[in-house]
């Protein structure tokens, strides 16, 4: 059964960067895009951008170009969504979500990390 | 300010059916499909809907998409206590110099 596993929870301090995982199992990851959603606490979903696992190729949400850094290892179907220069806005649940074929069909999404910026 | 509109709450009583609206423009979903999503409390959200009015395996008949124009509907009819969630739809948007992904602002679902 496909699954998406991510990384624990983090604290981190304002200034500083986070580096979350996204586990892919049950599919060949390289054959689909892997997106990145946000939530802040009582409120509503917040695209961050997307990433294409076989080439590597990313696109990132206006708002985060220059700040967000997606990668991935293949060998370990493993994604990766880096967030530098963090402040307390940052503060959310980070979700990876596969991209089931279609745009905006995000068929299998991870647990969520919960990031928590505070000095 | 989310990209696409919809109400912040609605509800209706157990059986009954309920409608969700998301509205956007030409740049969004009028011109793309339109995904939907359950997110129960504390839990990841969950494809309910995707191509406007495609249901993933799994995914009751109760459940139905449809588009016209710049506006999407979700509706649920017989509705159950476990339907009580945060509904959003979402679709690509063409509207900046690169693509990219919007989410309406959300829909509490109360089921009374």
């Amino acid at each position: 059964q496909v699954q998406l596993v991510q990384s624990g929870a983090e604290v981190k301090k304002p200034g500083a960067s986070v580096k979350v995982s996204c586990k892919a199992s049950g599919y060949t990851f390289t054959s689909y895009d892997i997106n990145w959603v946000r939530q802040a606490t009582g409120q509503g979903l917040e695209w961050m951008g997307w990433m294409n696992p076989n080439s590597g190729n990313t696109g990132y949400a206006q708002k985060f170009q220059g700040r967000v850094t997606m990668t991935r290892n293949t060998s370990i179907s493993t994604a990766y969504m880096e967030l530098s220069s963090l402040r307390s806005e940052d503060t959310a649940v980070y979700y990876c979500a596969r991209e089931g074929g279609q745009l905006v069909k995000f068929d299998y999404w991870g647990q969520g990390t919960l990031v928590t910026v505070s000095s | 300010q989310s990209v696409l509109t919809q109400p912040p709450s609605v509800s209706a009583a157990p059986g009954q059916k309920v409608t969700i609206s998301c509205s956007g423009s030409s740049s969004n979903i009028g011109n793309n499909y339109v995904s939907w999503y359950q997110q129960l409390p504390g839990t990841a959200p969950k494809l309910l809907i995707y191509d406007n009015n495609k249901r993933p395996s799994g995914i009751p008949d109760r459940f139905s998409g449809s588009k016209s124009g710049t506006s999407a509907t979700l509706g649920i009819t017989g509705l159950q206590t476990g339907d009580e969630a945060d509904y959003y739809c979402g679709t690509w948007d063409s509207s900046l110099s690169a693509g990219h992904v919007v989410f309406g602002g959300g829909t509490k679902l109360t089921v009374l």
